[in-house]
């Protein structure tokens, strides 16, 4: 079962820019997490955000939620070539305790 | 230096053979759980375990078996019955509900 959908599913700017990645979700969650995997490595965790809150910020990182959309965006602002990276949405949506991820965001830095 | 570790880096299985990847943990973490990535794909959850020697079935648990007999260790077979193994086999834990999931290195399996 697939609950997170990241659009877009690649995204490539320049060095410098800011980087938007959107996830949406299908039912109610407790909480949702972003995480970057570089390329052959394992994920990383970067915000979690419960479904109480709106906005959180870590460094150069934003993350937003939106309940009644069902949805939640990542900004990562003055972006640089070391962002490159897939970029993760996980629900957790309560019952069990495990999380479902999306498909990923591929995120390309040009400098 | 606490974290998860995974073995082998790489592991290579011939045709009905079974193969185990490890994955310990020195977080003190109760739940553990086993993901299948291929190619530019999300994440697939094989088998989680919220507390030693229990264990539930994930989405794609088929043709593989896992064990939970201590805190620390969470093995994963892959067996014969598994036709596709090839991919990349990642290992989490996490504390408690709510709480980041921390991720091993990962295992790639590739098929001779």
């Amino acid at each position: 079962s697939q609950q997170g959908e990241e659009d877009p599913q690649a995204l490539s700017i320049q060095e410098g820019e800011n980087a938007t990645m959107n996830c949406s979700y299908k039912t109610s969650i407790n909480n949702l997490q972003w995480y970057r995997q570089n390329s052959g490595r394992g994920l990383v965790h970067l915000i979690l955000i419960r479904s109480n809150e709106r906005e959180k910020h870590s460094g150069r990182l934003r993350v937003t939620l939106d309940t009644s959309k069902k949805s939640s965006s990542l900004l990562i602002t003055a972006s640089r070539a070391a962002d490159t990276a897939s970029y993760f949405c996980a629900t957790d949506a309560g019952g069990a305790q495990k999380l479902v991820f999306g498909q990923g965001t591929r995120l390309t830095i040009n400098p | 230096d606490g974290g998860i570790t995974q073995s082998p880096k790489y592991l290579f299985r011939k045709e009905g053979q079974n193969v185990t990847l490890s994955c310990e943990q020195n977080l003190n973490h109760d739940a553990m759980y086993w993901y299948r990535q291929d190619p530019g794909q999300g994440l697939r959850l094989i088998y989680y375990s919220q507390i030693v020697n229990d264990f539930q079935k994930g989405d794609i648990a088929e043709g593989y078996s896992v064990s939970r007999e201590k805190k620390e260790s969470f093995p994963l077979t892959v067996t014969s019955a598994q036709k596709n193994p090839t991919a990349f086999y990642l290992c989490a834990s996490q504390l408690a509900r709510g709480e980041t999931q921390y991720f091993g290195p990962g295992t790639r399996l590739l098929v001779l």
